[in-house]
């Protein structure tokens, strides 16, 4: 695609339960990137990936969180057991390589945990 | 801790003046900064970056200035235009430590006014 393309845009879940949030970076990006942003807050880094594998899963905020990603593309962030501190936008970034800190982002998914 | 600041939540420029943003870092391993952009509803999008070799980098009426000793970069924009009205975010990265993704600052308001 053009663009980094995320889904869904927006996304209302109540406690407890589980999202899935989806990630198409832009055709050929072998870097891909998840951060969100809270309320007020910057961009907090989550994970990354070059191809199918993540190097470091630290960056995530709890083991309710997992990411993965498949056929060096398509990636999905998966919280389980949402809560309401997880509110935030979930933003996807691709780059062609790392380090190429000029990553393209999604438009990213608003979560409401209510 | 934030490692990458940004004091002025918001900023006010008249159309034509010089806008100045700021940001600070306490990481002395930082050695690569990006300015971002972001309208509502988007994505943030590049727009200027500086490596800690240099002191200033310039690109049309965007210029990121780094005075390394005092852990601080500027971004000047002249002249201001209305569609500059974005929130700009300051991030940092240590790109030769093995650093996955970037910091970021909680972003500045820039706010043109005709």
């Amino acid at each position: 695609g053009a663009g980094v393309s995320q889904s869904p845009s927006n996304k209302v879940t109540e406690k407890g339960k589980d999202v899935e949030l989806r990630c198409d970076p832009i055709s050929g990006h072998t870097a891909l990137y998840w951060y969100r942003q809270s309320l007020g807050q910057g961009l907090e880094f989550l994970i990354y990936f070059q191809g199918n594998s993540a190097p470091d899963k630290s960056g995530l905020p709890s083991d309710r969180f997992s990411a993965e990603r498949t056929g060096g593309s398509v990636s999905t962030l998966t919280i389980q057991r949402t809560q309401q501190e997880d509110s935030a936008v979930y933003l996807c970034a691709s780059s062609t390589q790392r380090p190429s800190w000029e990553a393209f982002f999604g438009q990213g998914t608003r979560l409401t945990v209510v | 801790d934030q490692q990458v600041k940004q004091n002025s939540p918001s900023l006010s420029v008249q159309e034509g003046r010089i806008s100045i943003l700021n940001c600070d870092y306490t990481n002395s391993m930082f050695d690569y900064f990006l300015w971002y952009k972001k309208y509502p509803a988007e994505g943030p999008t590049f727009l200027i970056s500086i490596s800690s070799i240099k002191d200033k980098n310039e690109d049309g009426r965007f210029t990121v200035f780094l005075n390394k000793s005092a852990k601080h970069l500027s971004l000047h924009i002249v002249p201001s235009q209305p569609g500059d009205s974005a929130v700009y975010f300051c991030a940092a990265t240590d790109s030769g430590g093995g650093a996955d993704g970037l910091t970021f600052g909680k972003g500045t308001h820039l706010i043109i006014q005709p």
